[in-house]
């Protein structure tokens, strides 16, 4: 069965440090994509970036990088000099290749990050 | 602008009743999904849809009802069933590349709330 773990419920940091959010996931499907979502206290969601299975490169988008580990199953987030802005939920999820199972995304619970001035 | 558009923004309801929650997309995507929200948990799937006039059960569809009569429009009724409808729901789309569907985009939330 999928399944996307996100161990750290809550975490605090104070303005300017570094903040990594772990993901873990675990398929039978060789093809998926991988996805992060940030949820601000409005509550919807936003699309931070989508990974596919196939492509272990790490990718960085300004002070947002993401570390893609086949070999652990790990999706891991990290946010470089954080800001208050950065405060939010934030959502690792998975979703199959389309085929027999359709296309559900699978939430990990979500990680509350609280940047504090 | 295109989006999701999801009505209304926050909802009450007494017990016994059925309530339609909105949602409307305009990005001209195919797949249409409705997710509920608890409070420190992820998103639970209850409904999807690929195409007009058909759509497929998610994890927890019992209490749940949907329609997909237009391609933009992807209501949701919650029904008295629901034993505990009281959550957040949240209502997305996307693109459909061959058999594959893309990134999923997410509206902006209901907040339902049973007296």
């Amino acid at each position: 069965a999928q399944k996307v773990t996100q161990a750290q419920t809550e975490i605090s940091v104070v303005e300017k440090e570094d903040v990594t959010l772990d993901c873990v996931y675990e398929t039978r499907d060789t093809t998926y994509y991988l996805f992060w979502y940030k949820q601000p206290p409005s509550g919807e969601l936003v699309f931070l970036i989508r990974r596919n299975s196939f492509d272990e490169q790490n990718e960085i988008s300004g002070r947002y990088s993401w570390n893609f580990q086949k070999s652990t199953s790990s999706f891991n987030f990290t946010i470089t000099a954080s800001q208050v802005v950065d405060s939010a939920v934030y959502f690792c999820a998975l979703s199959e290749r389309e085929g027999q199972a359709g296309t559900a995304l699978i939430f990990g619970k979500g990680t509350t990050l609280s940047v504090s001035s | 602008d295109g989006g999701i558009t999801q009505s209304p923004k926050y909802l009450f309801r007494k017990e016994g009743q059925n309530v339609t929650l909105s949602c409307e997309q305009n990005l001209n995507h195919d797949a249409m999904y409705w997710y509920r929200q608890d409070p420190g948990q992820g998103l639970r799937l209850i409904y999807y849809s690929q195409i007009v006039n058909d759509f497929q059960k998610g994890d927890i569809a019992e209490g749940y009802s949907v329609s997909r009569e237009k391609k933009e429009s992807f209501p949701l009724t919650v029904t008295s069933a629901q034993k505990n409808p009281t959550a957040f729901y949240l209502c997305a789309s996307s693109s459909k590349i061959g058999r594959r569907t893309d990134t999923q985009y997410f509206g902006p939330g209901t907040r339902l709330t049973v007296l």
